[in-house]
């Protein structure tokens, strides 16, 4: 069945540190792919998206890249920010089975002044 | 802000007592799904419907079912209630449920089941 498996929390950083959240996905087929967050206390955000292989999809300065050969999409930033502490969410979306949006454990950020 | 809201915010029950959850998607999305966030996990796919339609289905009991109107509407009811479903219940609208769609989440509703 489809999966995915992200990094385990929690991540603590300092403020302007530099930001990887480890990807990797199972599926069948060929899913879209997917970063949501979700601040305190707050739903779902969609974070930023890619549809297809060697898609970047970036916003609010997080980027992911698809890779298809190692299946993975891995969230980046260059600098975070306090205001980035939330959970982050990696999930894909497949039209091959029931189970449509499937995520990931989820991964807890926190940032410190 | 994504339009898509959710009632009632929290919610406590008892075991085997039914639960009827309500969403209200963005107007013109033809598409709802619900989900189950279990607390420190990630969202499990309850369901999806399409134009009134179930359109998928995850792994979970015939007690989860669902309904979605005309208006942009939909709820979620759960019978004999058990412990475990103690969760946050999310709902997200989406245009036509295709796999490069967005789907955007409402707040959700906290259910407490004792």
């Amino acid at each position: 069945g489809n999966s995915v498996t992200q990094m385990e929390g929690p991540v603590t950083l300092s403020e302007e540190a530099f930001l990887t959240i480890n990807c990797t996905y199972t599926a069948t087929g060929y899913p879209s792919l997917f970063w949501y967050v979700q601040y305190p206390g707050e739903g779902l955000q969609l974070l930023l998206k890619a549809t297809k292989a060697d898609d970047k999809g970036s916003n609010k300065g997080f980027e992911a890249t698809y890779r298809k050969e190692t299946t993975s999409f891995h969230l980046e930033k260059g600098s975070v920010q306090v205001s980035d502490s939330a959970v982050y969410f990696c999930a894909l979306f497949t039209q091959g089975g029931s189970e449509k949006l499937v995520f990931g454990k989820g991964t807890k950020l926190t940032v410190n002044p | 802000e994504t339009g898509v809201t959710q009632s009632p915010t929290h919610l406590i029950k008892t075991r085997g007592q039914q639960v009827t959850l309500r969403c209200s998607s963005q107007s013109g999305h033809n598409t709802v799904s619900w989900y189950q966030q279990a607390l420190g996990q990630g969202p499990q796919f309850i369901f999806q419907y399409y134009r009134e339609e179930e359109n998928g289905r995850g792994n979970f009991p015939p007690r989860f079912s669902g309904l979605q109107f005309p208006n942009y509407s939909s709820e979620l009811n759960v019978n004999a209630l058990e412990l475990d479903d103690s969760a946050l219940y999310l709902c997200a609208s989406s245009l036509d449920g295709s796999p490069t769609d967005t789907q955007y989440f409402g707040p959700g509703t906290r259910l407490t089941v004792l």
